[in-house]
């Protein structure tokens, strides 16, 4: 079955600092596919990046980067030099071929980034 | 870039009463999908679509809820008798190949 974890309910940092976000999941699908949004307090999902189960290279995108490491079944989220604009709620996802390529989200953390 | 799009972006109904909430998916994709947001809650899949039938749908989709691909375009999801925990975000996504790609977003709110 697909499972995704977030463990960090709520991170509250102050601005410029690091921050990672932890993502685990569970799959017994060999192909799959791993994604990050943001939700802002407007509601929509904004898609950052996706990841197949094939492309361990981790990734860096401005100020975001990401960490897969399938030996621990983890994609972690991790940005450089917070910002107040950062403030939001964010989604691990998962999809895998056998579940017909739906996506199961993890609960959410909730980011606070403060002045 | 196509995108996802859907309409209305906020609805607000009475209990009991019934509501249609449109999407229109990226043209050339051919599975479909909706999931709903409770409030502070995380996103939960509801139905998939393919084919003109429904491939699989979740527990929360009981009877009172209905998908439609009544045209070339649209893909709708009808609540018939909504209820006050039908209040949530229903996003539509679309997809062709492996990524799916979401919608914005309509807000229910039932009161």
């Amino acid at each position: 079955a697909q499972k995704v974890t977030q463990a960090q309910t709520e991170i509250s940092v102050v601005e410029k600092e690091d921050v990672t976000l932890d993502c685990v999941y569970e799959t017994r699908d060999t192909t799959y596919y791993l994604f990050w949004y943001k939700q802002p307090p407007s509601g929509e999902l904004v898609f950052l990046i996706r990841r197949n189960s094939f492309d361990e290279q981790n990734e860096i995108s401005g100020r975001y980067s990401w960490n897969f490491q399938k030996s621990t079944s983890s994609f972690n989220f991790t940005i450089t030099a917070s910002q107040v604009v950062d403030s939001a709620v964010y989604f691990c996802a998962l999809s895998e071929g056998t579940g017909g390529f739906k996506t199961i989200f993890g609960a959410g953390t909730r980011l606070f980034v403060k002045a | 870039e196509p995108e996802v799009t859907q309409t209305p972006s906020h609805q607000v109904t009475q209990m009991g009463q019934e509501v249609i909430l449109r999407c229109v998916p990226i043209s050339n994709h051919l599975y479909f999908y909706w999931y709903r947001q409770i409030l502070g809650q995380k996103v939960e899949f509801l139905v998939s679509f393919y084919n003109n039938e429904i491939s699989e749908k979740s527990e929360i989709f009981d009877d009172q809820f209905s998908v439609e691909r009544p045209d070339g375009s649209n893909f709708t999801l009808k609540i018939r008798s909504t209820k006050l925990e039908d209040s949530a975000m229903y996003f539509c996504a679309s997809r062709r190949d492996g990524e799916q790609y979401f919608g914005p977003g309509t807000r229910l709110t039932v009161t």
